[in-house]
């Protein structure tokens, strides 16, 4: 399978634990990004990299939430003291240098319980 | 601040075309539409894209209206694997590397009845 792969695809954690989240983008996929969708809803853009390089992030990205990508290829999105309001599904996509068409893994869903 | 609106959900027969509506009354000029679906429990899925012109391609056909503020997805002979909550969206372009975020609103769910 050649799409973007997100692990785990569950998670079940205790409020104030920290927990990670790893995404393996398409490969040569220069740009990922991490999305947050809560029942009912659609998907939420929370940050962008090209490359390495984080180059944007929403304000939805509390201080509690950080994300990496340190080589340019897998990137992990890590929350730390877990919160209720926390647990929701994870998207994370990614895109091509020269194109614009996003690709989605199947997401992580967290639950904070 | 989704800038579509679409009817929160539509009910089609097995075999007939579905018609999704979206309104994106606000829509730039250099905006792009984009048509994405999200079956249960799985990441969205990119459907099709558009201008100002008709676009076809294996999945589905986008209709968009010479003004640019409405557009229709069609799905030609639906299935009752086409039941998904179906996303119009207005690219918003982030950073002049050109990064575009998805701003996705509540979409229709759409239901394919045998």
């Amino acid at each position: 399978d050649t799409g973007v792969s997100q692990d785990p695809r569950h998670k079940i954690t205790k409020r104030g634990q920290n927990v990670t989240f790893r995404c393996d983008p398409i490969s040569e996929h220069n740009r990922l990004y991490w999305y947050r969708q809560t029942l009912g809803q659609g998907p939420e853009f929370l940050t962008y990299f090209q490359n390495e390089a984080q180059l944007e992030k929403s304000r939805l990205l509390s201080d509690r939430f950080s994300a990496e990508r340190p080589k340019g290829s897998f990137s992990t999105l890590e929350i730390q003291r877990t919160e209720q309001g926390d647990s929701a599904m994870y998207l994370c996509a990614s895109s091509p240098r020269q194109g614009h068409i996003q690709y989605f893994g199947a997401g992580t869903r967290l639950s904070v319980l | 601040d989704a800038k579509t609106t679409q009817p929160p959900s539509m009910d089609c027969a097995e075999g007939r075309a579905a018609n999704l509506p979206c309104n994106h009354s606000t829509i730039s000029g250099n905006e792009y539409v984009y048509w994405y679906r999200q079956i249960h429990s799985q990441g969205p899925q990119y459907i099709i894209h558009g201008l100002k012109n008709n676009e076809t391609n294996e999945m589905a056909s986008l209709i968009i209206t010479e003004d640019r503020k409405s557009s229709t997805l069609i799905l030609p002979h639906a299935t009752l694997r086409d039941t998904a909550v179906y996303y119009c969206i207005v690219r918003v372009t982030l950073s002049a590397q050109g990064a575009q975020k998805l701003v996705f609103g509540q979409g229709t769910r759409l239901t394919i009845n045998p």
